[in-house]
């Protein structure tokens, strides 16, 4: 089965400097990969997505993310953070069963803070 | 364009009682699934359907039913509440019954209590 990983529970910066959000993941055959913020008390919004092409993504926000075949990674980065950046980040990966539908596999989830 | 919405909002239920989770989007989507979300474990699907007629069972089904009788409304309904129900729920839509590389677009989430 897909799975990701985010394997950072919190990630504290400093705002003006750059963040990283990791995630790992495990699929087989070509990734389709997500990213989604979800700012408290709300629904979770979409950020950008991997699907083909080229391996830096750009998304909403600012926000970008590499995808690194080799190390199977798919890390959220921006190049200089805001405080109102402060929020749950998930990464998710499509999973396709044979002979299923798709869905989306969500990993647990990276509470990122920006300090002033 | 209202997307996804949910209601209630916030919800407290005694052990045992039943309640329906009501979901409804006006973007025509095909796709449609309930998620809950619970601290350190992310979301979890627990029902999705991918037209009118048709749902199926995700990773956590039991003590949940769905049915879809409309593209617009995808109801998640409580049967016996237990406290290990207590959670956020999200129902979520996308566009297209296969299409995998389509936004999936969420509600603000169901706040639900079971004591």
């Amino acid at each position: 089965a897909q799975s990701v990983a985010q394997p950072e529970d919190q990630v504290n910066v400093a705002e003006g400097n750059p963040l990283t959000v990791k995630c790992t993941y495990s699929v087989s055959g070509n990734p389709y990969l997500f990213w989604y913020v979800q700012y408290p008390n709300r629904g979770l919004q979409f950020l950008l997505k991997y699907i083909t092409g080229d391996n830096l993504v750009k998304g909403s926000y600012g926000f970008e993310a590499e995808f690194n075949k080799s190390q199977t990674s798919f890390h959220l980065k921006k190049p200089s953070a805001l405080v109102s950046d402060s929020a749950l980040y998930f990464c998710a990966v499509r999973d396709r069963p044979p002979g299923g539908y798709n869905k989306l596999i969500f990993g647990a989830g990276t509470r990122l803070a920006v300090h002033p | 364009n209202a997307g996804v919405t949910q209601t209630p909002k916030f919800q407290v239920l005694k052990t045992g009682q039943s309640m329906t989770l009501q979901c409804a989007q006006d973007m025509n989507h095909e796709y449609m699934s309930w998620y809950r979300q619970d601290p350190g474990m992310g979301l979890r699907l627990i029902h999705y359907s991918v037209g009118a007629g048709i749902t199926d069972q995700g990773e956590v089904p039991n003590g949940y039913n769905v049915s879809r009788s409309t593209t617009e409304d995808f109801p998640l309904r409580l049967l016996s509440a237990a406290p290990s129900q207590t959670s956020v729920y999200f129902c979520a839509s996308r566009q297209g019954q296969g299409s995998s590389g389509n936004t999936i677009y969420f509600g603000e989430g169901s706040w639900l209590t079971v004591v």
